[in-house]
């Protein structure tokens, strides 16, 4: 079993909806928690990155983190077609220099 | 551009030769991580340098493959006689102080 588990999709969504994509994660000494977008072909790019439980908000970006069931999840509020891409969940621990990945949900933003 | 470059970003080779990848993390980051990808798959870590000090290797990085980051600043990634199974997306990464990880756009990997 991967520490860091994350539904392949695919996901279609029509433009404007809210977007909800989710992870879980088993090892508990995970502190850091990051979701990263990726065009294909392309390197990882850093979306949101959130330390422990809670909340972040960056624009249309929410991500959430619940250390208590190991979950985390991020949405996308009004989605747009330029949001399609392939979006990764990652953990590390507090000293480690490794991040664990997921292997990526699919989504496409129909116009 | 002041992001993580990567050269070459696609390299064809036959099985049995020697590749050489390089990575130049962002300016001042003292951190630089080599992932690979493949196919329907997350990156998965191979090795880490916290300046020219390699601090962690995967079991994934056979003896096949050696990593170096001389003085700190730019690091290469060596596989020697590539196997088709070598092929992938070799990522390079980089942070502050163990923060945020930053990736360049990779170098895609080709082995006939």
């Amino acid at each position: 079993q991967k520490e860091v588990e994350q539904d392949p999709g695919p996901l279609s969504v029509p433009e404007g909806a809210i977007v909800s994509l989710n992870c879980t994660y088993s090892n508990s000494a995970f502190q850091y928690f990051m979701w990263y977008r990726q065009y294909s072909r392309k390197g990882p790019e850093l979306l949101m990155y959130t330390y422990s439980s809670g909340n972040k908000e960056d624009g249309r970006f929410t991500a959430q983190v619940d250390k208590s069931s190991k979950y985390i999840s991020l949405f996308i509020r009004d989605s747009q077609p330029s949001d399609s891409a392939t979006y990764l969940c990652a953990t590390k621990g507090t000293n480690a220099g490794k991040s664990t990945f997921g292997d990526g949900t699919t989504l496409t933003v129909k116009p | 551009d002041t992001g993580v470059s990567q050269d070459p970003r696609h390299k064809i080779t036959k099985r049995g030769q020697n590749v050489t990848f390089r990575c130049d993390p962002i300016s001042e980051h003292n951190r630089l991580y080599w992932y690979r990808q493949t196919l329907g798959q997350g990156p998965e870590f191979l090795t880490y340098f916290q300046n020219e000090a390699q601090l962690e290797k995967s079991r994934l990085l056979s003896d096949r493959f050696s990593a170096e980051r001389p003085k700190g600043s730019f690091s290469t990634l060596e596989i020697q006689r590539t196997e088709q199974g070598d092929s992938a997306m070799y990522l390079c990464a980089s942070s502050f102080r163990g923060n945020e990880q930053f990736f360049g756009p990779g170098t895609r990997l080709t082995v006939l």
